[in-house]
């Protein structure tokens, strides 16, 4: 059984377009986690959620939008794609956010935009 | 300010080669946790391990080993005997401990071609 799972695994679109990336963890942890990958492989944390409460939104663009319907999912929605979201995107998850726990990682949605 | 320096972008390597990936980090927290993580070709993130500011006690596990030395701020990583499998992009992050900083800050990536 896949641990942390993501859908769809590549997405390509058209500027302008709404689009969502879905995530589920079954591992039976409290937070979870939206990081970007870029085309030079560089990694950065978006949005953490703990128990469905946002805990961190490091200053993305009001375009993206998580939502978690419960602990074990967390959802990423984003209006009006652009070119520059191009990109890898990765849900993690982890026990705890107090103790700084392991996150471990989906294996990523490539979404490309034309 | 939290910050992850990989200085080596690329590394080659033949198999059977010792090979050591470099990360050196910034914190101004005492309390503060490091990882490394793997992203093979097939663009997975694994995690390889995870150690405490407090535990400066050396790792190894299998053909992996990791020297955490806190007066250099460094968490390296030496792979023994290097294998083909072993080609990927490796990352060291770091997460400082509390309130609202549970995120990884990630280096930007050390890539190992492993020649046979």
């Amino acid at each position: 059984d896949t641990a942390v799972s993501q859908t769809p695994k590549y997405l390509v679109t058209q500027m302008g377009n709404d689009k969502s990336i879905k995530c589920e963890q079954n591992l039976g942890h409290d937070t979870m986690y939206w990081y970007k990958q870029d085309s030079k492989k560089f990694l950065k944390i978006m949005f953490s959620y703990n128990n469905k409460e946002l805990i961190i939104n490091e200053t993305v663009p009001n375009r993206f939008s998580p939502k978690s319907p419960d602990k074990a999912h967390l959802n990423l929605h984003i209006n009006s794609l652009e070119l520059g979201d191009s990109a890898v995107y990765f849900c993690a998850s982890s026990p705890d956010w107090i103790d700084t726990d392991t996150q471990y990682f989906g294996p990523g949605t490539r979404l490309t935009v034309l | 300010a939290q910050k992850v320096t990989q200085a080596q972008t690329e590394i080659s390597v033949v198999e059977k080669e010792d090979v050591t990936l470099d990360c050196v980090y910034e914190t101004r927290d005492t309390t503060y946790y490091l990882f490394w993580y793997k992203q093979p070709p097939s663009g997975e993130l694994v995690f390889l391990i995870r150690r405490n500011s407090f535990d400066e006690q050396n790792e190894i596990s299998g053909r992996y080993s990791w020297n955490f030395q806190k007066s250099t701020s460094s968490f390296n990583f030496t792979i023994t005997a290097s294998q083909v499998v072993d080609s990927a992009v490796y990352f060291c992050a770091l997460s400082e401990a509390g309130y609202n900083t549970d995120k990884l800050i990630f280096g930007t990536g050390t890539r190992l071609q492993v020649f046979p």
